[in-house]
């Protein structure tokens, strides 16, 4: 059973920036794309990074670009997403999640973390 | 980046009852779609990929079919625990994107 536990959320003011973490587990995490996926309260859902099982490309939704990077240990099994200036609208549930291919990247998210808050509020 | 958009943004059935819902793509994406379910304060879950292929452990009630710019999935007879918002994900083209979601409220 995949395991995605994802750390770092809370309640921040607007223009600074937070960490999130996701501790990866129970499938061998350097062959799997990895994406964060938002969810603002009571919307849909929003795709806001994804980064190749090696690390070396990602991809942005652009009301992020600039202001995110997504990155990875594979050595530590951990997915990160730096997010600097914050935005009241990006206040989110932000989801780990695993693509489902192995060794490519094939866009199809089969498995989620628990998702965690933040808040970005003054 | 692709547009998704979903209809009906909700709809009332009740259990047995065949529930068909749309998804269409500002272009074209193949068969590059995938549909997922899901509860409330729960992460999705993925029901199907590639517009038609059903993910492991589905129920074989749910299918979808369309490729290009059109979609559908369908729940052949509605069951108590289907109860929930759809959402489809468009995997052909980065950024990936999702459908405004479909809710599935009991008549």
């Amino acid at each position: 059973q995949v395991q995605l536990v994802e750390s770092g959320g809370g309640v921040v003011q607007p223009g600074t920036s937070l960490r999130l973490s996701c501790a990866a587990s129970r499938f061998t995490f350097n062959g799997h794309a990895m994406h964060w996926v938002r969810q603002a309260p009571g919307k849909g859902l929003e795709c806001v990074a994804t980064i190749s099982y090696d690390g070396y490309r990602s991809a942005y939704t652009d009301s992020v670009k600039g202001r995110f990077t997504i990155s990875r240990d594979n050595s530590k099994n951990m997915l990160y997403l730096q997010m600097n200036s914050l935005r009241p609208e990006d206040t989110a549930v932000y989801y780990c999640a695993r693509d489902l291919g192995v060794g490519a990247t094939l866009g199809v998210i089969d498995s989620w973390g628990q998702g965690n808050l933040v808040t970005v509020s003054s | 980046d692709i547009q998704m958009t979903q209809s009906p943004s909700s709809l009332s059935a009740s259990v047995g009852d065949r529930v068909t819902i749309t998804c269409r793509a500002s272009q074209g994406i193949r068969n590059d779609l995938a549909w997922y379910q899901q509860k409330p304060g729960k992460a999705p879950k993925l029901l199907i990929y590639s517009a038609s292929s059903l993910q492991g452990g589905v129920p074989s009630r749910f299918s979808g079919s369309g490729s290009g710019t059109e979609f559908t999935l369908t729940i052949s007879s509605l069951q108590p625990e289907d109860f929930a918002t759809y959402f489809c994900l468009q995997h052909n083209t980065y950024p990936l994107t999702f459908g405004g979601g479909t809710k599935v409220e009991i008549k």
